[in-house]
């Protein structure tokens, strides 16, 4: 089992549609999760991070996280064409020297108008 | 001081030819990663340094590869005897504390081996 898993996509969503996107993970100790965005060709891009259970919103991007089920998700609402991009989910695995973050493998979202 | 620094943008190097890449990270971090990344791919971790010291290596990190970060600030990334897998995006990254923050990463140098 990958350390943290995605789905690669890509995920086609309508102009103005919900872009739902999901993450697993298998540290169970993990307590702080990330999602970057990533242009093609541009490095990553933090754009939310959340440390407990629930939800939280940011703009038009809301993080949800159940640790029970060791899943974090990310929705994009009113999804704008300027949203296509690749989606990487990241934790830090704590037994690990400096926590380093472990990311997925993306997933690439398109956003057709 | 506005971000991490990597440099260059980008690298064409012919097989068998060393590269050294540069990063400067944001200053009051002291905390410094790399990570490679390829097509289709999340990156993946290579070395990890706090302050000047280089306290985790991946085993992807052959030996040709090493990494330094002189007096805990810029930070060099060299490969030896370049191959045609080692073509990818190496990014750098930098992080303020532990584990609640997220990193910062650099533009990340292109290197492309021929």
């Amino acid at each position: 089992q990958k350390e943290v898993e995605q789905n690669s996509g890509p995920l086609s969503v309508p102009e103005g549609a919900i872009a739902s996107l999901n993450c697993t993970y298998s540290d169970r100790v993990s307590q702080s999760f990330f999602w970057y965005r990533q242009y093609s060709g541009k490095s990553p891009e933090l754009i939310m991070s959340i440390y407990s259970n629930g939800d939280k919103e940011d703009g038009r991007f809301t993080a949800q996280l159940n640790k029970a089920s060791q899943y974090v998700s990310l929705l994009i609402r009113d999804s704008q064409p300027s949203d296509s991009a690749t989606y990487l989910c990241a934790a830090p695995m704590i037994k690990a020297a400096g926590n380093k973050l472990t990311f997925g493998g993306g997933t690439r979202v398109l956003v057709k108008p | 001081d506005t971000g991490v620094s990597q440099d260059p943008r980008h690298k064409i190097t012919k097989r068998g030819q060393n590269v050294t890449f540069r990063c400067d990270p944001i200053s009051e971090h002291n905390r410094l990663y790399w990570y490679r990344q390829t097509l289709g791919q999340g990156p993946e971790f290579l070395t990890y340094f706090q302050n000047e010291a280089q306290l985790e290596k991946s085993r992807l990190l052959s030996d040709r590869f090493s990494a330094e970060r002189p007096k805990g600030s810029f930070s060099t990334l060299e490969i030896q005897r370049t191959e045609q897998g080692d073509s990818a995006m190496y990014l750098c990254a930098s992080r303020e504390g532990g584990e609640a923050y997220g990193y910062t990463f650099g533009s990340g140098t292109r290197l492309t081996v021929v």
